[in-house]
C-alpha cells in the first residue's frame, strides 16, 4: 500500500504567522504533488501543485518537494483565520493513470 | 476554468432504492474522472477511476456492480449507487483532470448520500 502521511493536528497558529504543512510519502515512482484545502463538509480545493524539486511560490502560498527525501510541505505566509481548514497532501504517477492518493490531511486552525 | 459541476448536492433515499450521481467538466474535456467516497473526519478514498468510453477501473473491495460508473462523454461521467443500503452513507466526490493537458484533478462539489 503506497502511504502519504500527514501530522493529523490541530495546527494552530495566530493570525499573521506562518504556518508550515509537512507530507511524507512512500511511492518513490510519485511524480505529481498537490496540497488541497478542505472546508468542513465541502470538497477538496487545489491550492499548489508542483511536479520538480525545489520552491514553487503562488501568492501566500509556497510549496516546497524534496524527492530524494519522499517530502513535500505547504508553507502559508500571513495566515488568516478563513485559511483554518483540513489541507490534504495529494500525490499521483502516471503507473495509476494519476489518480490521487490522498494522505489524512492536517487541521490547520489561525486565531485571530 | 476548469468548473467541475456534481448534482445532487444532497439526496436522502430508501434502504433499497437507486440514486445516480453526475459530474460534468462544464469548460474542459476531461480525460479522466474519478469518483471518491470520504466518511466523517476521514480521507478520500478512490473508489473508481472512468476514461470516457471505456468500462470503469474499480479499486480493490468496491463492488462493481454496487457502484456503476459510466463516463458516456468528455465532460458527462455518472455514479449510480444501485440498492442503497444505510452503510453506504457518505460523501461522494467526483474529480476531472485533463484542463489544459494537465494531470491536475478538480474537484465537484460532492454529493451526500444519507439512505434512511
Amino acid at each position: 500500500q503506497k502511504e502519504v502521511e500527514q501530522n493529523s493536528g490541530p495546527l494552530s497558529v495566530p493570525e499573521g504567522a506562518i504556518a508550515s504543512l509537512n507530507c511524507t510519502y512512500s511511492d518513490r515512482g510519485s511524480q505529481s504533488f498537490f496540497w488541497y484545502r478542505q472546508y468542513s463538509g465541502k470538497s477538496p480545493e487545489l491550492i499548489m501543485s508542483i511536479y520538480s524539486n525545489g520552491d514553487k511560490e503562488d501568492g501566500r502560498f509556497t510549496a516546497q518537494l524534496n524527492k530524494a527525501s519522499q517530502y513535500v510541505s505547504l508553507l502559508i505566509r500571513d495566515s488568516q483565520p478563513s485559511d483554518s481548514a483540513t489541507y490534504l497532501c495529494a500525490v499521483s504517477n502516471s503507473n495509476s493513470g494519476y489518480a490521487l492518493n490522498f494522505g489524512k490531511g492536517t487541521s490547520l486552525l489561525v486565531t485571530p | 476554468g476548469a468548473v467541475v459541476s456534481q448534482h445532487p448536492s444532497r439526496v436522502i433515499c430508501k434502504s433499497g432504492t437507486s440514486v445516480k450521481i453526475e459530474c460534468r467538466s462544464l469548460d474542459f474535456q476531461a480525460t479522466t474522472m474519478f469518483w471518491y467516497r470520504q466518511f466523517p473526519k476521514k480521507s478520500l478514498m478512490l473508489m473508481a477511476t472512468s476514461n470516457e468510453g471505456s468500462k470503469a477501473t474499480y479499486e480493490q473491495g468496491v463492488e462493481k456492480d454496487k457502484f456503476l460508473i459510466n463516463h458516456a462523454s468528455l465532460t458527462l461521467s455518472t455514479l449510480t449507487v444501485t440498492s442503497a443500503h444505510p452503510e453506504d452513507s457518505s460523501f461522494y466526490i467526483c474529480s476531472a483532470s485533463g484542463y489544459r493537458g494537465q494531470t491536475e484533478a478538480f474537484f465537484g462539489q460532492g454529493t451526500r448520500l444519507t439512505v434512511v
